[in-house]
């Protein structure tokens, strides 16, 4: 099982170049969530969605920018990179309709703006 | 105030034995679950244990246990019969009220070493 894949796992980048963070789950769940982790922090939340076509701010959105056009996926743009951006993203997905709901991440992508 | 507070950086502990590791919370929710991240040196994050604010009994998954005290406000993990590949980074979240989304809200993290 692939579970949640995201690429790339390194980037570098120049202050105000653009990029965007796949993220891609095969478990068909309906929520997806983009995470920031900065040096020895906990994680926080930049975006989600709870299904296709929906999606929503968390508590760090500014400088990023997400869409949902389908259930698999879920992209994390930067549209003009700043140093404060270094850190590395997680990418996690869950189902709602179990008590639980459990999140389940990817490897994370670490990301450099130099 | 902090949602999520773990107040341990750092801890130590001898492979074979049990450790404790601290999580205190924050919510004026009655429906809210709490769950325990591992963090390994490779920086992915695995999910441990789950507790549910209406569950009963604390929550166990092999060796993890889930320490609920929910006057206290604290959820401790509990790792028994420690082993090397335990030593990594663990996290402490928090998910509130039965909203359309299941955020997260996470703590800062403890980092545990398991020597021999």
């Amino acid at each position: 099982n692939a579970g949640v894949t995201q690429t790339p796992k390194f980037r570098i980048l120049k202050i105000g170049q653009s990029m965007t963070l796949q993220c891609a789950q095969d478990m068909n769940h309906n929520y997806m969530y983009w995470y920031r982790q900065d040096p020895g922090m906990g994680l926080k939340l930049i975006y989600y969605s709870v299904g296709a076509g929906i999606t929503d701010k968390g508590e760090v959105p500014n400088g990023y920018n997400v869409s949902r056009s389908t259930t698999e996926d879920f992209p994390l743009r930067l549209e003009l990179a700043a140093p404060s951006q270094t850190s590395v993203y997680f990418c996690a997905s869950s189902w709602r309709g179990r008590a639980k709901n459990i999140q389940y991440f990817g490897a994370g992508t670490r990301l450099s703006v130099l | 105030a902090q949602k999520i507070t773990q107040t341990q950086p750092g801890m130590f502990v001898q492979e074979k034995e049990a450790v404790t590791l601290d999580c205190t919370y924050d919510t004026s929710d009655q429906s809210y679950g709490l769950f325990w991240y591992k963090q390994p040196s490779s920086g992915e994050m695995i999910f441990l244990i789950y507790q549910g604010s209406y569950d009963e009994q604390n929550a166990t998954e092999g060796r993890y246990s889930l320490n609920f005290q929910k006057a206290r406000k604290s959820a401790n993990l509990v790792i028994s019969a420690s082993q090397l590949g335990d030593s990594a980074m663990y996290f402490c979240a928090m998910r509130e009220g039965t909203g359309t989304a299941s955020k997260l809200t996470f703590g800062t993290g403890t980092r545990l070493q398991v020597t021999l």
